[in-house]
């Protein structure tokens, strides 16, 4: 079935370092949804890309679609330790109902201090 | 607040004991969810509702029952639970727009232990 693929699963960094999640959809998407789950807690809602190449920036966050819909990334700069969680990415096909987001298995990072 | 309320957020059961995770939102949601999460495995959705009386499978619905007689609410039963049904459980909730997607709302999770 149609997956979406979510690199790398793990990502360790030191404070002010960047980091980035990719997402990789083997077809093309109506949008992509983005959300983060800090430790012990339920994902929450991040950002939403409908259009091809679109950027959307929030504060140090960073998301992009790509231009063929198929993949998008989030970007975070001079990460912080508030920034510790899992992010995930979830993907809507065309013609997909709400019950078809399909998201990717998750980017957990950790941020020494 | 708008929420969605998941209960209980706990749960250390038998094999073979029946259970029901309840799940109900306060937003006038169309759409609900249940999800489970383990390790490596990322997100996987168990059924999902598009509106009352309407249900379908997820990707792993075996050993899983729902039911949606009523648009707030949308539990989770395990007839006869195993310890492969061990995991963290998420129920979430949207509008249901023309454009097909809309932003989830989950709750807090249900961890559930099955021995």
């Amino acid at each position: 079935g149609q997956q979406v693929m979510q690199i790398p699963q793990y990502q360790h960094v030191q404070e002010g370092e960047d980091f980035t999640t990719y997402c990789n959809s083997s077809t093309t998407l109506s949008n992509i949804q983005w959300y983060k789950q800090r430790p012990g807690g339920h994902p929450v809602f991040l950002i939403q890309l409908v259009k091809s190449g679109e950027v959307k920036k929030q504060k140090r966050l960073t998301f992009q679609f790509g231009e063929a819909k198929k993949n998008s990334s989030l970007h975070i700069t001079a990460t912080q330790t508030t920034d510790v969680g899992t992010y995930f990415c979830a993907g809507l096909n065309y013609g997909g109902s709400q019950g078809n987001l399909i998201f990717g298995k998750g980017t957990k990072l950790s941020v020494k201090p | 607040e708008a929420q969605v309320t998941q209960n209980p957020r706990y749960l250390i059961t038998v094999t073979g004991k029946k259970l029901t995770v309840t799940c109900s939102q306060n937003m006038n949601h169309e759409y609900m969810s249940w999800y489970r999460q383990d390790p490596g495995l990322g997100l996987r959705q168990i059924y999902y509702s598009m509106n009352v009386e309407v249900t379908d499978k997820g990707d792993v619905p075996e050993g899983y029952k729902v039911s949606r007689k009523e648009k707030r609410n949308f539990p989770l039963i395990l007839e006869s639970p195993s310890p492969n049904q061990t995991s963290l459980y998420f129920c979430a909730s949207s509008r249901v727009l023309a454009s097909g997607a809309n932003v989830l709302t989950f709750g807090a999770g249900s961890r559930l232990t099955v021995l």
